[in-house]
């Protein structure tokens, strides 16, 4: 069965510290892996995804395909990285785009 | 540009009941994702229209369906609602030949 894990509800750190959120996949083919971030009050938005290959805001994510997992990675935390953060998986797609989504982590930077 | 918008923001119905959400895509987004997260889960994949047609569904009932107009708003039905249907329900569009989606805030539902 297609399935996102994200095995941390909750992951607090301290300001400046590094931040690792985990999420591991169950797909037999090549998804596309996505991170999407809800700031408080605010929507659900893209952070980024694995083709692009690109940092934003700090983060970084591989795709490992040997472990099926998208970890998102920051080396140094900061107040304003506090969110909650859902990684989500895109199965090729013939122009239906069923994204599935983990759970999410909510991230607590402490001061 | 503007956003994607959502109404209403928050609702109460009684189980059996029908509901109609609705949601207004961003400007130019002819394909629209619907979505159900409950409480402390990711959200759920519903149904996504594309040219006013249902080209692709979730693991949701029928009683769940859509419609999807011209100016690319689009609604959200549940008919004989059921206490499980409480949940936030998301919209998202989506540009043509475009993957990133872009969503709305949300409309939360509550069925007693």
């Amino acid at each position: 069965a297609q399935r996102v894990t994200q095995p941390e509800k909750l992951l607090s750190v301290f300001k400046g510290a590094p931040v690792e959120l985990k999420c591991n996949y169950s797909y037999s083919g090549s998804p596309e892996l996505f991170w999407y971030v809800q700031y408080s009050r605010q929507r659900l938005q893209l952070l980024l995804r694995h083709i692009s290959r690109e940092s934003i805001k700090g983060f970084t994510a591989d795709l490992n395909k040997g472990e099926t997992s998208f970890h998102l990675k920051k080396p140094f935390a900061q107040e304003e990285d506090s969110a909650m953060y859902y990684c989500a998986l895109l199965p090729p797609t013939s122009g239906t785009y069923k994204y599935i989504f983990g759970t999410g982590t909510r991230l607590k930077v402490l001061a | 540009e503007t956003g994607v918008t959502q109404s209403p923001t928050h609702l109460i119905k009684t189980r059996g009941q029908q509901v109609t959400l609705r949601c207004s895509s961003q400007s130019g987004h002819n394909t629209v994702s619907w979505y159900q997260q409950a409480l402390g889960q990711g959200p759920q994949f519903i149904f996504q229209y594309y040219r006013e047609e249902e080209n692709g569904r979730g693991n949701f009932p029928p009683r769940f369906s859509g419609l999807q107009f011209p100016n690319y708003s689009s609604e959200l039905n549940v008919n004989a609602l059921e206490l499980d249907d409480s949940a936030l329900y998301l919209c998202a569009s989506r540009g043509q030949g475009m993957d990133e989606q872009y969503f709305g805030p949300g409309t939360r539902l509550t069925v007693t």
